[in-house]
């Protein structure tokens, strides 16, 4: 069956230092992935998405990579801040239609001072 | 622009129970969708819309209906709530139900518990 893993371990990190998150899916043939942030109690904010013939999307301290090979993409914030607090989830979608995107149970980053 | 808004943010009902929860997004977003997020389970899709006047099954459509009459609305209804149906619900928007992905505008969500 289809699936998407994410760390489900929350991610604790000192300020400053890179997150790396990752989301793993099998069964799957995606043709692009999004990464969100969502606080408590609030909808899920996108953040970047990557197509399946892109390698690597950049925005400000982010940075998604995408690996239809390993079936995988990590998501990166550098120079972390505490405001990065947050969980963040992938989603993957079928084909180049904007809806029916799955969602993986997404991660919980902690950034410490 | 409001964005997509959602009402109400909280409510109670009884099992058995029919409510209606509302959506509306002021961006001239043709796709519109319904999803519910639990606790260790994630965001699912319950229903979706492409434009006015068209809707579809998502993931977990069961013992939910949609309609779209206006490209601005897309309201959810339960029509016997469960005790099952307790959840948060997420309404979402995008420019485009096809073509291009583009990214999901979420709204804030109503928070629904069934007795």
């Amino acid at each position: 069956s289809q699936k998407i893993e994410q760390n489900s371990e929350a991610l604790n990190i000192q300020e400053g230092k890179t997150a790396t998150l990752t989301c793993n899916y099998t069964n799957y043939s995606p043709a692009y992935l999004q990464w969100y942030r969502q606080d408590p109690g609030r909808g899920p904010v996108f953040l970047l998405l990557i197509r399946e013939n892109e390698k690597e999307k950049r925005k400000e301290r982010l940075k998604v990579t995408f690996d239809t090979t390993l079936k995988q993409s990590l998501f990166h914030i550098t120079a972390s801040q505490p405001a990065d607090s947050a969980t963040y989830l992938c989603a993957l979608g079928y084909s180049n239609s904007g809806y029916a995107l799955n969602f993986g149970k997404g991660t919980s980053l902690l950034v410490t001072p | 622009n409001a964005g997509v808004t959602q009402t109400p943010k909280f409510q109670v009902l009884k099992t058995g129970q029919s409510m209606t929860l509302q959506c509306a997004q002021d961006m001239n977003h043709e796709y519109m969708s319904w999803y519910r997020q639990d606790p260790g389970m994630g965001l699912r899709l319950i229903h979706y819309s492409v434009g006015a006047g068209i809707t579809d099954q998502g993931e977990v459509p069961n013992g939910y209906n949609v309609s779209r009459s206006t490209t601005e609305d897309f309201p959810l209804r339960l029509l016997s709530a469960a005790p099952s149906q307790t959840s948060v619900y997420f309404c979402a928007s995008s420019a485009s139900g096809r073509g291009p992905p583009y990214e999901q505008y979420f709204g804030p969500g109503t928070r629904l518990t069934v007795t």
